[in-house]
């Protein structure tokens, strides 16, 4: 049964620690997306890869914010230092092509006290 | 960018009614999806419809993507039926980039 995994399932931290959250894409998919989800913004678009370049991240603060993805079966949305208007759910999703159909993860539940 | 809305916002339904969600887009897009996020957040798919009709046992969906819209239908409805619904297009963004936005949801509650 091919999925997302994301890890972890839920995090609580204290303000300023580092968060990073980490997916595994479905295999063979060559798209992944980076969401978050809050009850003010809805599901906003982080980032996006193909074949693990990063296309497009203009959703993510800079500053803060990174994401990569180390090898075809890893992606890492990063943290540092995190703030409490950052508690939300990330989700990872992943495609077969460029405009394809996309299949999400279960989400991590961030929440920075 | 493209704007997507859902309607209605909320829909409460007697187990066993028939229901229509809506959903606007503001542009051309590449391709619409439908997705159920049930009451513990996952994110369900349940059609990829970049235009056209489908249908998967009590749920049906049809995209007229020239007139930039999409309807969800769901028929005999059950309470595990019950979530939120959401409207996702794609857009190319530039530069090889394509992104999906999402509209901001139909909640969906259905009572025994």
């Amino acid at each position: 049964d091919a999925r997302v995994t994301q890890t972890p399932r839920d995090k609580v931290t204290e303000m300023g620690q580092e968060v990073t959250m980490r997916c595994q894409p479905i295999l063979g998919h060559n798209t992944v997306f980076w969401y978050r989800q809050t009850m003010m913004q809805g599901l906003e678009l982080l980032a996006y890869f193909r074949n693990r370049a990063p296309l497009d991240d203009s959703g993510m603060p800079k500053d803060r914010f990174s994401a990569e993805m180390p090898d075809a079966t890893l992606a890492t949305l990063k943290i540092q230092p995190s703030e409490p208007r950052d508690s939300a759910v990330y989700f990872c999703a992943s495609g077969l092509e460029a405009a394809g159909e996309l299949f999400f993860g279960e989400g991590s539940r961030l929440t920075v006290l | 960018g493209i704007q997507v809305e859902q309607s209605p916002p909320d829909l409460i339904l007697q187990e066993g009614a028939n229901s229509t969600l809506r959903c606007n887009f503001s542009d051309s897009v590449n391709n619409l999806q439908w997705f159920h996020q049930n009451p513990w957040g996952q994110l369900i798919n349940l059609f990829y419809i970049p235009s056209g009709t489908k249908q998967n046992g009590r749920l049906s969906a049809t995209t007229v993507a020239t007139e930039r819209y999409s309807l969800l239908y769901i028929s005999s409805s059950q309470t595990t039926d019950s979530g939120v619904y959401f409207c996702a297009v794609c857009t190319y963004s530039g530069a090889g980039s394509y992104q999906l936005t999402f509209g901001k949801g139909t909640k969906l509650s259905v009572i025994p």
